[in-house]
């Protein structure tokens, strides 16, 4: 299983964009990169997946680059909403059916007025 | 927006009872998993269950775990004699084939 290292904490401000890197230097040719997302008593939310070059959804764009060794989440435009811890994840891509998360410790994003 | 939901949201026990977690997958999905995450730590897996099966468990899930889906729409985790160091936050999650899985927003156990 590809190990992740993501930064512990961000502070970021109302209206900015804020980038999450992830090094995946062990990710091997079949993994996908998986996002989610975990507020305060809450379950994780999968906030998007890629594979390789770039993904955007209504949430947030993933950036992979050609070797794959790491990723960057993009958050546009944050609010005091988005606070929240964000996790990279290694693993089996959509059509790997019933394999387990394995989450690392994640990013504590917090988004001041 | 379908959710999988999960009761109850706080359940407080003594040390040694049994406690039963209940959760309602999504209504279409085939693949159903327990994780855990004690206070400041790491979201952990425990098990995932198929097709009335279990399909793979952690070391944690020992002999004092089990699941069941009783009938149909409930997925059960069941902790037969607690101990303090079960006390954490209980996610249940389900999903359609593979990715992604979504999750409710967990079961808060206190042993005592």
């Amino acid at each position: 299983l590809a190990k992740t290292t993501q930064p512990i904490s961000m502070d970021s401000y109302e209206g900015q964009e804020v980038n999450i890197t992830c090094s995946h230097n062990n990710i091997a040719t079949n993994d996908y990169i998986t996002w989610y997302q975990q507020f305060p008593s809450q379950g994780p939310r999968f906030i998007i997946q890629g594979y390789k070059t770039k993904v955007t959804n209504e949430v947030a764009s993933l950036f992979i680059p050609a070797d794959r060794k790491s990723s960057t989440l993009s958050l546009p435009r944050v609010s005091l909403s988005d606070t929240a811890v964000y996790y990279c994840l290694v693993g089996v891509g959509p059509e790997a059916a019933g394999n387990k998360l394995t989450f690392g410790g994640g990013t504590r994003v917090l988004v001041k007025p | 927006e379908p959710e999988v939901t999960q009761t109850p949201s706080h359940q407080v026990t003594q040390m040694g009872q049994e406690v039963i977690l209940r959760c309602v997958p999504i209504s279409n999905h085939l693949y159903f998993y327990w994780y855990r995450q004690i206070l400041g730590q790491k979201v952990e897996f425990l098990v995932s269950f198929y097709n009335n099966e279990i399909s793979e468990k952690s070391e944690i899930f020992d002999d004092q775990f089990s699941v069941e889906r009783p009938d149909g729409s409930n997925f059960t985790l069941k902790i037969r004699s607690t101990k303090l160091e079960d006390s954490a936050m209980y996610f249940c999650a389900s999903s359609q084939s593979g990715q992604p899985q979504h999750f409710g927003d967990g079961t808060r156990l206190s042993i005592l």
